[in-house]
């Protein structure tokens, strides 16, 4: 089946720098996708989606950009906070489905 | 309102065992999804079960297998267990639109012996 970025890289920052996580995925019929955050020891809490008929949509210190040519999706934090921490997955679905599938991972760690 | 509930938390089981996991949905959530997590297949889709009938399954043998209750609250189940069952099992909740956000439970930690 597709993929979505299965790798799991480490992305460390500064505390008050921006982040910047990227995800790539494989199904040119992707038409949702979602960013999400997971900590130890808990579930997948959601941060942000956006819909392939936008570009870009906007969150509270999160923004989520979409390159559809280049089927790319990125996650953006702005100054990153040491709670922000965690494991972050991107994960893409099509045709009105809630069939995710999530991308590899990639680790946030936050130095103080 | 209440978030996803999943129980147990931890469970230990031999192979050859089966066992069922337990999610209670959102209040007013009719779509239930599960997911299997483990460190080298990261997280994959098992099935999706809207007002009591599977409408979506992943790639996993016959071995697992859910099912949804009238009150919107589902069970999973897995027969026969092997060791490369020991997982993380999530459950999800959502509307049941499609292309929608799905709220996780924290998960069954699943160890098999």
């Amino acid at each position: 089946g597709e993929s979505v970025g299965l790798h799991l890289p480490t992305l460390s920052v500064q505390e008050g720098d921006n982040s910047i996580i990227n995800c790539a995925y494989s199904n040119s019929a992707s038409d949702y996708f979602i960013w999400y955050k997971q900590e130890s020891g808990k579930g997948p809490q959601f941060i942000i989606d956006i819909r392939s008929n936008m570009d870009k949509r906007q969150g509270q210190r999160v923004t989520v950009l979409l390159n559809k040519t280049v089927k790319h999706l990125s996650l953006q934090i702005a100054a990153t906070q040491p709670g922000d921490s965690a494991v972050y997955f991107c994960a893409e679905t099509y045709n009105a489905g809630n069939m995710l599938t999530f991308g590899g991972g990639t680790r946030l760690m936050v130095k103080p | 309102k209440a978030g996803v509930t999943q129980t147990p938390r931890y469970l230990i089981k031999t192979r050859g065992q089966q066992v069922t996991l337990s999610c209670s949905p959102i209040s007013g959530h009719r779509s239930v999804s599960w997911y299997q997590q483990t460190p080298g297949q990261g997280l994959q889709f098992l099935f999706e079960y809207f007002s009591e009938t599977q409408r979506n399954k992943g790639n996993f043998p016959g071995r697992f297998s859910g099912r949804q209750f009238s009150n919107s609250r589902s069970e999973m189940n897995v027969s026969t267990l092997e060791l490369g069952d020991s997982a993380l099992y999530l459950c999800a909740s959502s509307m049941g639109q499609g292309n929608e956000k799905l709220f996780f439970g924290s998960g069954t930690q699943l160890s098999v012996l």
